[in-house]
């Protein structure tokens, strides 16, 4: 596609229930990025796939974030029991198979845990 | 890990100043990117820049590599350029691959 393409735009939950963010990446980029925005805050790294490679889950904040990415491309994060403090905004990006490389973010999905 | 500064944290401008927005950063750097994040939560891609000059219309933007630092210039500020504009780094020198973003600096362009 044009751009990095994230679903759902918003997402309502309740407490304790598991969620499915999706991302789709921009066509021929290899590298995918997972980040998370609370409220006023910046940017904290969760999760990065390059290929075949195993992913970086180094910034997964506990063992109720998973995240996949499938046949090179789209890729879905998972939040499983959902607290309120995963409330926060979850941005994906992309970026050509080289280092360094420009990269891009979708427009991000909204999570509200209630 | 690499740890990135950006200053000033706030800054008020009334349309049609000029401003200077700074990233310092603690290691030498692969790729630095600046972006602006819009009202919507849109980050919008700026400049990819890991050294050298780049201009793009009213924005230009500085990194000298070897001092660790970044300047992002925005002259005749307008009400759009409202927002919050980030810096994020990349080093090859850890095992991490992705961009790490400082705390951003929170931008409002008065009429």
């Amino acid at each position: 596609g044009a751009g990095v393409s994230q679903s759902p735009s918003n997402k309502v939950t309740e407490k304790g229930k598991d969620v499915e963010l999706r991302c789709d990446p921009i066509s021929g980029h290899t590298a995918l990025y997972w980040y998370r925005q609370s409220l006023g805050q910046g940017l904290e790294f969760l999760i990065y796939f390059q290929g075949n490679s195993a992913p970086d889950k180094s910034g997964l904040p506990s063992d109720r974030f998973s995240a996949e990415r499938t046949g090179g491309s789209v890729s879905t994060l998972t939040i499983q029991r959902t607290q309120q403090e995963d409330s926060a905004v979850y941005l994906c990006a992309s970026s050509l198979n080289r280092n360094p490389s420009e990269a891009f973010f979708g427009q991000g999905t909204r999570l509200t845990v209630v | 890990g690499i740890q990135v500064e950006q200053s000033p944290p706030d800054l008020i401008l009334q349309e049609g100043a000029n401003s200077t927005l700074r990233c310092n950063f603690s290691d030498s750097v692969n790729n630095l990117q600046w972006f602006h994040q819009n009202p919507w939560g849109q980050l919008i891609n700026l400049f990819y820049i890991p050294s050298g000059t780049k201009q793009n219309g009213r924005l230009s933007a500085t990194t000298v590599a070897t001092e660790r630092y970044s300047l992002l210039y925005i002259s005749s500020s307008q009400t759009t350029d409202s927002g919050v504009y980030f810096c994020a780094v990349l080093t090859l020198d850890t095992g991490r691959r992705a961009l790490t973003f400082g705390s951003g600096t929170r931008l409002q362009v008065q009429p």
